[in-house]
């Protein structure tokens, strides 16, 4: 499978920005994604990236792609206690709708 | 209104037996998608299908087996051969494109005792 990679734990402080970070290693993603998991649940799709956009902003959240680098971006402006969670970043492989998925970055906010 | 229900939301196994996960799906997703998660390791594919009575191994699909007899329905059993089923197991499905993303049921959490 493809390599996704993300760091364990971030902790912020509420209101706060939190910056959640990922890398790929498959240049033929097509897209990226970002979910969020709260504790016992499934995961919810919080937003997602074609391979040929910079930048995606949708209310407090914004995603920065390097394709260069292969390096995807999460930010979060004015975190709360409720975006804590564990977020994953995950690539569309290329083949039909296999998605790879990082072990997820748990967000700690500190109120 | 549409969505992935996954039952029951918590399963306690004997050691040697098997046990199926139930994952049902109104969305008319054509692809359905079986992920096992555990502390620290992400999600890791077990099995996937992409039409009714088709289906393909993902990465760690020994001692798991899966049916699609119907579009709706894609069950997982953990057999007895599968030698640590503890985990929390995800169920989730997709469109044909699946551009759109995986819309992921609740989880089952399964524990052998």
């Amino acid at each position: 499978g493809e390599d996704v990679e993300q760091s364990l734990f971030l902790s912020v402080r509420e209101g706060d920005s939190s910056v959640i970070n990922c890398t790929y290693t498959d240049s033929s993603s097509t897209y990226l994604y970002w979910y969020k998991q709260e504790p016992g649940a499934g995961l919810q799709l919080l937003t997602y990236i074609f391979s040929n956009m910079d930048m995606k902003q949708d209310q407090r959240l914004t995603v920065l792609l390097n394709k260069k680098d292969k390096h995807l971006s999460l930010r979060i402006a004015d975190t709360q206690t409720g975006d804590s969670a564990i977020y994953f970043c995950a690539e569309k492989a290329d083949n039909f709708n296999k998605f790879y998925f990082g072990s997820g970055t748990k967000l700690n906010v500190k109120p | 209104d549409g969505g992935i229900t996954q039952s029951p939301k918590y399963l306690f196994r004997k050691e040697g037996q098997n046990v199926t996960l139930s994952c049902e799906q109104n969305l008319n997703h054509d692809a359905m998608y079986w992920y096992r998660q555990d502390p620290g390791q992400g999600l890791r594919l077990i099995y996937y299908s992409q039409i009714v009575n088709d289906f393909q191994k993902g990465d760690i699909a020994e001692g798991y087996s899966v049916s699609r007899e119907k579009k709706e329905s894609f069950p997982l059993t953990v057999t007895s051969a599968q030698k640590n089923p503890t985990a929390f197991y995800l169920c989730a499905s997709s469109p044909w494109t699946g551009t759109e993303g995986y819309t992921f049921g609740s989880g089952t959490r399964l524990t052998v005792v």
